[in-house]
């Protein structure tokens, strides 16, 4: 049973392209969050989403970024035009349906700005 | 807004040593409380996850108690292994919201052989 699966694990990128990460959750769930840890920073939530809805993107900043997660296929979370600023480790989450369940982590994706 | 600290950031302690990690968090209306364990360049690796209506849970070597009127949470460790060297992460669900997880900075531990 595969756990939640980030790709790339390492990703560069010059100031003001784009960057896509993707996190396919683990099986049966269907309860997807991305968080992401900045340098020397805790882990600070952006967003929740379960199948073609997003339930609470309240930590998303409010330019550059999007999420998704389609129907088939990976959740995506999009940088657009990356900025120094945004190099950090992005980590992708997933649980069963209902709260309370433990919620399990993939590897994270470690994004470079450079 | 819910805030999470972790005492001490870092412990470095020797083989065999039996220790205690704390958490303390500022809002008591919580669902349940999780422990992580991160290493370094690595993710997060699910250790305990304690239900607001449970005071403990053990898994192992490690136990972890929750008292909420409190606010405090604790990870016991016994007989520690140079392998439990790992940042220690505790994280609550955030006031009205039983997804969005809160984190505590974390305790950098280091087990010496």
């Amino acid at each position: 049973n595969a756990g939640v699966m980030q790709n790339p694990r390492h990703l560069v990128r010059r100031r003001g392209q784009e960057a896509r990460l993707r996190c396919s959750p683990m099986k049966g769930h269907s309860h997807v969050y991305w968080y992401r840890q900045l340098p020397e920073e805790g882990l600070k939530f952006m967003v929740y989403l379960q199948k073609e809805n997003i339930i609470d993107e309240s930590g998303m900043p409010k330019e550059r970024f999007s999420a998704e997660f389609p129907k088939e296929g990976p959740s995506i979370l999009r940088i657009q035009q990356v900025v120094r600023g945004d190099s950090a480790a992005y980590f992708c989450a997933s649980s069963e349906q209902g709260s309370g369940n433990t919620i399990y982590f993939g590897e994270g994706s470690w994004l470079t700005v450079v | 807004k819910q805030e999470v600290t972790q005492i001490p950031a870092a412990l470095s302690v020797p083989e065999g040593e039996n220790l205690v990690l704390n958490c303390s968090f500022t809002d008591s209306a919580i669902y349940n409380l999780q422990w992580f364990r991160q290493d370094p360049g690595k993710g997060l690796t699910s250790l305990l996850l304690i239900q607001s209506s449970q005071r403990e849970q053990t898994s192992g070597r490690l136990n972890a108690s929750l008292d909420k009127s409190s606010g405090r949470s604790t990870l016991y460790i016994a007989a520690s292994q140079p392998g439990d060297s790992a940042t220690y992460l505790c994280a609550v669900p955030l006031s009205g919201s039983a997804r969005q997880l809160t984190f505590g900075s974390g305790t950098q531990l280091t087990v010496l052989p």
